[in-house]
C-alpha cells in the first residue's frame, strides 16, 4: 500500500514563494505527480517526477528524492489565481494514490 | 467538448435508491478509474479498469459496482445509496502505451459528479 502525507494548508503573499512538501511510503513506486485543483473543479496536471532531481516548468518546479521518499512543489511569483488545493500523488502498479491535498491561500 | 464526460453532473437522491454515474471518453485511452473526493480526505480510488475485460477493486469499493461496457465507457453504480456516499465523484482515464517503462500514469479527469444522498 501507500501512505502520502502533505500539509493541510499554507498561506503566502502575492509575489512570494511557497514550497509544499510531500512524503510517501509506497511499494512498487514508479513516479510522483502534482495536480492543482480549484474548488469544485477537476484536478489538472502540473508535474511528474520519476527520477531524482528538479523539474522546472515556468513558475512551478517539482523535486523528487526517491531514497528519502520525499517530494516538493515550489510555486514562485505567487498570483491570486494560484489559490487552490495542490495534490501529491504516487504512481505504482498502474494507479495513482493521492494525498489529502494542501490548500494554498494567496493573500494580497 | 470535454474529452472525459460524466453524467449526471449533479444528483440528489434518497437512501436506498439505485444510482448510476456514467463516464465516457473520446481520448482512446485503455485505462479508466473512478475516484471519490471528500473534504479533508483527498481522492480515493473506488474501482479501476485497464481494458474492457478487466475490473479491479480500489481502496474503497464496498457499496459500489462498475461496468466497463466498451473501451470508451465506464459506469459506477451504487446499488442502495446511503448518506455517507455523499461526495464528489471523478472519472479519469490514462493511456497505456504498451511499454511499461513509458506508462507515466498521468490521469485525465472528467468534470465530476456531485452526489447527495438524503
Amino acid at each position: 500500500g501507500q501512505n502520502i502525507d502533505q500539509p493541510t494548508e499554507m498561506t503566502a503573499t502575492e509575489g512570494a514563494i511557497v514550497q509544499i512538501n510531500c512524503t510517501y511510503q509506497t511499494s512498487g513506486f514508479n513516479g510522483l505527480f502534482w495536480y492543482q485543483q480549484h474548488a469544485g473543479e477537476a484536478p489538472t496536471f502540473l508535474s511528474y517526477n520519476v527520477l531524482d532531481g528538479l523539474e522546472e516548468k515556468g513558475r512551478f518546479s517539482s523535486f523528487l528524492s526517491r531514497s528519502k521518499g520525499y517530494s516538493y512543489l515550489l510555486l514562485k511569483e505567487l498570483q491570486m489565481k494560484d489559490s487552490a488545493s495542490y495534490l501529491c500523488a504516487g504512481y505504482s502498479w498502474g494507479k495513482l494514490q493521492f494525498g489529502a491535498g494542501t490548500q494554498v491561500v494567496v493573500t494580497p | 467538448d470535454a474529452d472525459v464526460t460524466q453524467t449526471p453532473r449533479n444528483r440528489i437522491t434518497k437512501t436506498g435508491k439505485r444510482i448510476m454515474l456514467e463516464c465516457s471518453q473520446t481520448k482512446g485511452h485503455d485505462r479508466m478509474y473512478w475516484y471519490r473526493q471528500d473534504p479533508g480526505l483527498g481522492l480515493r480510488l473506488i474501482y479501476y479498469s485497464f481494458d474492457v475485460k478487466d475490473i479491479n477493486k480500489g481502496e474503497i469499493s464496498d457499496g459500489y459496482s462498475v461496468s466497463r461496457q466498451a473501451q470508451a465507457k465506464f459506469s459506477l453504480s451504487l446499488e442502495s445509496a446511503i448518506p455517507n456516499q455523499t461526495a464528489l465523484y471523478f472519472c479519469a482515464t490514462s493511456p497505456n502505451t504498451g511499454d511499461p517503462t513509458k506508462n507515466t500514469g498521468e490521469l485525465f479527469f472528467g468534470e465530476g459528479s456531485r452526489l447527495t444522498v438524503l
